[in-house]
């Protein structure tokens, strides 16, 4: 079945202490991308990667890390977690832009709650 | 500022009623319009994908439409039941870049038995 998961799925913990939230894809796609959604903004991006080691800024990375080293997994990584990172996170995946598969999938979410 | 938005912000209906969504948008050069339905606290699921030579697309019972010259896009929900209450999203794609991605900030339907 093609899916994004996302690990962990709930998580709460305590400030400064390093987290990362896995995503894995298994669709081959080139595209994949983290957003946080917080109540009345909406989903934001956080980070995104186009392909293997290639990674850039979305409209909110503050606080953020990325790595994308194989095509189907893109964790993020929160290295001192604050309480304003407090969110429901999710990960998605596309094909590439020539490739006409230009579906999004997302993930199921992460909501994380930092004290 | 944002380049999409969605009106109402909410809306509940009574089962069985139809109600249309709009979504209007800034962003060019326009590539896709894409609609979501996100329900509460899972990942958003792509419902359609217009780009911009096309002006309606069904799915089921929900149809959207897309005039490219105004810049609006509706989503219209036929016969509502109770599993449609959840937020739905449009997202506007550019065409000169082909990743990114304008979401607005959703309507939340609430259908009502």
């Amino acid at each position: 079945e093609a899916q994004v998961t996302q690990n962990p799925r709930y998580l709460i913990t305590v400030t400064g202490k390093k987290l990362t939230v896995t995503c894995s894809q298994n669709m081959n796609h080139e595209y994949m991308s983290w957003y946080r959604q917080d109540p009345g903004l909406g989903l934001r991006q956080i980070y995104y990667s186009m392909n293997v080691e290639v990674t850039d800024k979305g409209d909110v990375p503050e606080g953020y890390k990325v790595s994308r080293k194989e095509k189907r997994n893109f964790p993020l990584i929160l290295e001192s977690p604050s309480p304003n990172q407090t969110s429901l996170y999710f990960c998605a995946s596309r094909g590439g832009w020539t490739s006409g598969n230009n579906e999004q999938f997302f993930g199921p979410g992460t909501r994380l709650t930092v004290l | 500022k944002n380049q999409v938005e969605q009106s109402p912000q909410s809306l509940i209906i009574l089962e069985g009623k139809n109600c249309t969504l709009q979504c209007n948008y800034t962003v060019s050069p326009f590539s896709n319009l894409r609609w979501y339905k996100q329900d509460t606290g899972r990942g958003p699921v792509s419902l359609t994908i217009m780009t911009f030579s096309e002006n309606t697309k069904s799915n089921g019972r929900y149809t959207a439409t897309l005039d490219a010259d105004t810049k609006q896009s509706s989503l219209h929900i036929t016969a509502s039941q109770l599993s449609d209450s959840a937020s739905y999203i449009c997202v506007v794609s550019l065409s000169n870049s082909g990743y990114a991605l304008n979401f607005g900030k959703g309507t939340s339907l609430l259908v009502t038995p």
